[in-house]
């Protein structure tokens, strides 16, 4: 049961273009969402967030855009550098027992090209 | 510089052993989480704590796997017995300071499990 889907598994794009990843979620519980960002032999590290209260979120080249009765989210990175290539995964949160429940999709590769 | 550490980063055992990886969460967190990285789930939570109490570890194989947290400064995640399938990549996290809600969690460096 795949809460949080991301089904695109790579994406690749020109340097100084647009990169969007997209994601979608099912649990309407979910009120707090993420992207984080994963370099091989690494572990995640976070990017970005968006609370379900708002419909964007931007932070420099990063923006994150929220559209909550699609339940789908994207994260729009412009212009697109070389470092940008990595891991994207989308994560999403919900308040359950007094803790938050972080749920993450299957991630997608996102490379730059020169 | 406040981080999540985990150990052992590479681990290598036979099928048929005890695995036993350990998380060191960022002091004054008060959630833990286990997840896996697969390819076709990407990152699996298998068990998270609040305050050392497990909320909620419906994504491990109960048979085998099994999550604790002795103390606050330390969490494992044990397999007994270690399967081939189990090779993956381990990822501790710790988030959540306490009177906060709604913020990031921490990775640490993962642990890689190889079940031969």
């Amino acid at each position: 049961d795949q809460q949080v889907k991301q089904n695109s598994p790579s994406l690749s794009v020109q340097e100084g273009r647009i990169s969007i990843l997209n994601c979608d979620y099912t649990n309407s519980m979910f009120d707090y969402f993420l992207w984080y960002k994963k370099y091989p032999a690494e572990g995640p590290t976070f990017l970005i967030s968006i609370s379900s209260i708002k419909d964007k979120n931007e932070d420099g080249r990063f923006t994150v855009f929220l559209n909550k009765s699609a339940k789908h989210l994207s994260l729009h990175i412009v212009p697109s550098q070389p470092g940008d290539s990595a891991v994207y995964f989308c994560a999403a949160s919900a308040l359950l027992q007094g803790a938050q429940k972080l749920v993450f999709g299957q991630g997608t590769r996102l490379t730059i090209n020169p | 510089d406040a981080r999540v550490t985990q150990t052992p980063r590479h681990k290598v055992t036979e099928m048929g052993q005890e695995v036993t990886m350990r998380c060191q969460p960022i002091l004054g967190h008060n959630t833990v989480f286990w997840y896996r990285q697969t390819m076709m789930q990407g990152l699996e939570l298998l068990a998270y704590f609040r305050n050392r109490a497990p909320l909620d570890d419906s994504g491990m194989p109960k048979d085998r796997f099994s999550a604790e947290m002795p103390d606050a400064t330390l969490a494992t995640l044990k397999i007994q017995p270690s399967e081939p399938r189990d090779s993956a990549v381990y990822f501790c996290a710790s988030g959540i300071p306490s009177g906060q809600v709604n913020t990031e969690a921490f990775f640490g460096q993962g642990t890689r499990l190889t079940v031969v």
